[in-house]
């Protein structure tokens, strides 16, 4: 398994401000993921992190809200850019490894917007 | 497309009670299935996964069988602990989606008193 921490764990942010969100995995793998979980709910991929090539985002995220950025096996980045209070909510990062559908995930970074 | 569906909660047992958590799901093929666990202000643990048709998964006396005619995926323990308290997510990946891609349920809160 792999052992993911997360960066900050917790923020509090101006409506209109821009945070990014680090997450560092103990091992090179193959997938890394961006998930969110707004208050209460499930969690809802965002995006899956690339590495060398832009991220593949799903339905309803687009990059110039979640930049994403992913420089080698081991690290990515998401950004959530011109934060609303709607933004307010858990971020997960997740990785697995190559070949291997088992995700392991961060502590979760808890963001809220004022 | 894929899906899981779980027991809506809260659910609220006494220590050393049984638990059942119910979890069913839809896909074509053959997806492998996890329970996830969130404990207060944490990140999501891997608890247990099943492969194929008929495994059983089990971890910390928590277990569940990958039952494909019934499209089922219960999560079961003989008595739990206060220290269970948390939030279960049942999830699926593959079956038919992206191997590398989770589709979570709703989560149910579990609440153990003493």
């Amino acid at each position: 398994s792999a052992v993911i921490s997360q960066k900050p764990s917790r923020d509090i942010c101006q409506r209109g401000t821009s945070l990014t969100i680090q997450c560092q995995v103990d091992s090179q793998v193959t997938m890394m993921f961006w998930y969110r979980q707004q208050p209460g709910q499930s969690l809802t991929l965002i995006a899956t992190a690339n590495q060398g090539s832009e991220a593949t985002y799903e339905s309803g995220f687009v990059i110039d809200k979640f930049p994403i950025s992913r420089p080698n096996l081991t690290f990515s980045t998401l950004t959530v850019s011109n934060m609303s209070p709607e933004d307010s909510s858990i971020y997960l990062c997740s990785a697995s490894g190559r070949g291997a559908n088992t995700q392991y995930f961060g502590p979760g970074t808890r963001l809220t917007v004022l | 497309g894929n899906s899981v569906t779980q027991m809506e909660g809260p659910v609220t047992l006494s220590e050393e009670a049984f638990l059942t958590i119910n979890c069913t799901y839809t896909a074509t093929g053959y997806p492998s299935l996890f329970w996830y666990v969130q404990y207060p202000g944490e990140g999501l643990q891997l608890l247990l996964k099943a492969t194929k048709a008929d495994d059983k998964g089990s971890n910390k006396g928590f277990e569940a069988t990958y039952r494909k005619e019934t499209t089922s995926f219960h999560l079961e323990k003989g008595s739990v602990q206060v220290s269970d308290s948390a939030v279960y997510f049942c999830a699926l990946s593959g079956g038919g989606g992206a191997t590398n891609k989770l589709i979570f349920g709703t989560g149910t809160l579990l609440a153990v008193q003493p």
